[in-house]
């Protein structure tokens, strides 16, 4: 797979439920983050995990990471209508200043 | 809360033209960046620029293209000769203190070249 590599590329669930990404990268990283993006507009950034750390929650938002593994994946807990969108993760390996972004998994929810 | 913005939010032009997007990044960042995303595709990064120079560039970065922070506050992309296949969503981006740290993208400019 690719560097920031998401799956599964599409993910539709009933509102409520919750809803797992998954991203897995090549090269070691200094931190891996999560963003989405709603249909045609700009990148939010939602949360940044460094290599050192495991796990990490803000709000309904939980990402872990495995380095062993190089993966990391992204739990969005009771979800709404509004969690729509496309979810990139992006790492940025090390010493690098660019980040490497994943083709992204579009995230639908049913209301 | 500070935010990244950029002017315009659509440009259209001709190809050939000379295009110059624009980006105003949060104050106290030291570091700058600009990715592309063509339509349906990955994000992809363009250039990084810190300390009024280029600290890193993409192989789409070419001569075509180039930076520039002509003042405190402005930083700007400008392609030179704008060709078919630049027709692409333009990002900036900015964070505090480069590769460990966060990078704050604003809501991109929409090239269209025609």
């Amino acid at each position: 797979s690719q560097q920031g590599e998401e799956d599964p590329q599409a993910l539709s669930i009933q509102e409520g439920e919750n809803a797992t990404m998954n991203c897995s990268y090549k090269t070691s990283i200094n931190n891996l983050q999560w963003y989405r993006q709603n249909s045609g507009r700009g990148l939010v950034h939602l949360i940044l995990i460094r290599s050192n750390e495991r796990e990490k929650h803000s709000g309904r938002l939980r990402v872990t990471l495995d380095t062993s593994k190089k993966s990391s994946s992204l739990l969005i807990t009771a979800s709404r209508a509004a969690d729509t969108a496309s979810y990139f993760c992006a790492t940025s390996p090390g010493g690098n200043e660019k980040l490497t972004f994943g083709t992204g998994t579009r995230l639908t929810i049913i209301p | 809360e500070p935010e990244v913005t950029q002017t315009p939010s659509h440009q259209v032009t001709q190809m050939g033209q000379e295009v110059i997007l624009r980006c105003v990044p949060i104050s106290n960042h030291l570091y700058f960046y600009w990715y592309r995303q063509i339509l349906g595709q990955k994000v992809e990064f363009l250039v990084s620029f810190y300390n009024n120079e280029i600290s890193e560039k993409s192989e789409i970065f070419d001569d075509q293209f180039s930076v520039e922070r002509p003042d405190g506050s402005n930083f700007t992309l400008k392609i030179r000769s704008t060709k078919l296949e630049d027709s692409a969503m333009y990002f900036c981006a900015s964070s505090v203190r480069g590769h460990t740290d966060t990078q704050y993208f604003g809501p991109g400019t929409r090239l269209t070249v025609l």
